[in-house]
């Protein structure tokens, strides 16, 4: 089974400059998030996605950030513009439905974006 | 709030060295989730475990093992015979199990650990 793919691997910019990255998900996984890893820290969840609606994006700095899920399956995360404060590594993740009785279920991580702003 | 604490940054062990990670947790949720996740130099976070909040039980998947208490708020997690393949940077989370962040993961700051040969 595939695994959660993301592209690019890494990015280059210069400030000021728009960005995206795109994430496919898990293959019948229902739930996408995308979360921004600052380097020596943990994840911390930017948006999370219900099939195609957001329901938890209290973490996203909208006034340069956005995302979308049209059809409920691959996403793209846009930055514009972007900040030297934005290098990071920009993770995607999925899960299926939680199991009977669950309300929680694992959350399968991709490789990664790298993104650099000069 | 909720908040993962994992107090070593790094640690150091000769291969077939035990060696243990701590995690304290807190949330004032009563229904939660708890999960480690391992980040190798690759970058990509592998599952390793869920626990949830009513399930207090240890338990072990080979050289690894997890015992949870809710007494301490700890999730500590255990290598035994440690090998250079362990080497990473591990990571505790926590999950609230209702409500309409749930299923959102807190992680820690992880732990590097590094395995010599």
């Amino acid at each position: 089974e595939a695994g959660v793919v993301q592209s690019p691997r890494y990015k280059i910019i210069e400030k000021k400059q728009p960005v995206a990255f795109w994430c496919n998900p898990i293959s019948g996984h229902n739930t996408l998030y995308w979360y921004l890893q600052n380097l020596g820290q943990g994840p911390e969840l930017l948006i999370r996605y219900e099939n195609e609606e957001a329901v938890d994006d209290s973490q996203l700095p909208k006034d340069r950030f956005s995302a979308e899920r049209l059809k409920g399956v691959d996403s793209t995360l846009k930055i514009q513009p972007a900040e030297l404060g934005d290098s990071a590594v920009y993770l995607c993740a999925s899960s299926p439905l939680p199991r009977p009785g669950q309300s929680n279920n694992e959350q399968f991580f991709g490789p990664g974006t790298r993104l650099t702003v000069l | 709030a909720q908040k993962v604490t994992q107090a070593q940054t790094e640690i150091s062990v000769v291969e077939k060295e035990d060696v243990t990670l701590d995690c304290v947790y807190e949330t004032r949720d009563t229904t939660y989730y708890l999960f480690w996740y391992k980040q190798p130099p690759s970058g990509e976070l592998v599952f390793l475990i869920r626990r949830n909040s009513f399930d207090e039980q240890n338990e072990i998947s080979g050289r690894y093992s997890w015992n949870f208490q809710k007494s301490t708020s700890s999730f500590n997690f255990t290598i035994t015979a440690s090998q250079v393949v362990d080497s990473a940077v591990y990571f505790c989370a926590l999950s609230s199990g209702y409500g309409g962040s749930q299923g959102n993961l807190i992680f820690g700051k992880g732990t590097k650990l590094s395995v010599k040969p």
